[in-house]
C-alpha cells in the first residue's frame, strides 16, 4: 500500500520569496512521485515527476523537486514566487509494480501569493 | 486541440436524476480514468480502462456506470443521482497502464446535485 502526506493544506508566501511545499510518502517499494497543479476551475497539470535516475528533478514554471529517499520526502520548490503561481498542488505516488493501479493523491496544498 | 475534453463542465440536476459525462482524449492513449474530486479537494481514482477492458474499478456504487465503446473514448453514467455525488469528476488518460506515465487530465465536470 502507499500513500502520501501533504504537510500544510495551506501556504501563503510574499511574490518573490521562496516556495516550498513539502510532501511525504509511504511506499513498501520504490515510488514513482509527482507534483500536479490544479489552477481555479481547472484540471490538473503534470508540473513534474520522478521515476528514476537524477533525484534532483526539474519542471515547468521554474518549479523543481528532490527525491530523498532517506526522508521519504519529494518536497516541490520554486526560489521565486509569482502571482500565477497561486493555485492547488497535490503530490503524488505511485508503485513502479506493472500493476495498473495508478496514482494515490495527497490533500493538496493550496499556495497563496501574496503582493 | 484538446487533449482530454468532457462535457459538461457544469451540471446541476434533481436527486433522482440519471446523468452522463462524456470524455474523449485525442493524445492516442491506452488507458482513461475517471476520478472523483470531493468538496474538500481530495481526488480519488474511480475506474480505469485499458483498450475498451476495464481494469480498476473502485469501491463505487453501482449507481455508476463507465462505458467505454472505443480507446479513445470513456463515458461516466450515474443513475438516481443523491446529494452526496456533488462532486467533479475528472476524465484522464494516459499512454499505457505503466504506473510511471503522467496522466493527463480533462479539466473536470462540476456536478452538483439538489
Amino acid at each position: 500500500a502507499q500513500s502520501v502526506t501533504q504537510l500544510g493544506s495551506h501556504v501563503s508566501v510574499s511574490e518573490g520569496a521562496l516556495v516550498l511545499l513539502r510532501c511525504n510518502y509511504s511506499s513498501s517499494v520504490p515510488p514513482y512521485l509527482f507534483w500536479y497543479v490544479q489552477y481555479p476551475n481547472q484540471g490538473l497539470q503534470l508540473l513534474l515527476k520522478y521515476t528514476t535516475g537524477a533525484t534532483l528533478v526539474k519542471g515547468i514554471n521554474g518549479f523543481e523537486a528532490e527525491f530523498k529517499k532517506s526522508e521519504t520526502s519529494f518536497h516541490l520548490t520554486k526560489p521565486s514566487a509569482h502571482m500565477s503561481d497561486a493555485a492547488e498542488y497535490f503530490c503524488a505516488v505511485s508503485a513502479p509494480d506493472g500493476s495498473a493501479r495508478q496514482l494515490t493523491f495527497g490533500s493538496g496544498t493550496q499556495l497563496t501569493v501574496l503582493p | 486541440d484538446t487533449a482530454v475534453s468532457q462535457t459538461p463542465k457544469y451540471l446541476v440536476t434533481q436527486m433522482g436524476n440519471d446523468k452522463s459525462i462524456k470524455c474523449e482524449q485525442n493524445l492516442g492513449h491506452d488507458t482513461m480514468y475517471w476520478y472523483k474530486q470531493d468538496s474538500k479537494k481530495f481526488l480519488k481514482i474511480m475506474f480505469s480502462y485499458n483498450n475498451k477492458e476495464l481494469i480498476i474499478n473502485e469501491t463505487v456504487p453501482n449507481r455508476f456506470s463507465p462505458k467505454s465503446p472505443d480507446k479513445a473514448h470513456l463515458n461516466l453514467h450515474i443513475n438516481s443521482l443523491e446529494l452526496g455525488d456533488s462532486a467533479v469528476y475528472f476524465c484522464a488518460s494516459s499512454q499505457k497502464r505503466s504506473s510511471g506515465n503522467t496522466i493527463y487530465f480533462g479539466e473536470g465536470s462540476w456536478l452538483t446535485v439538489v
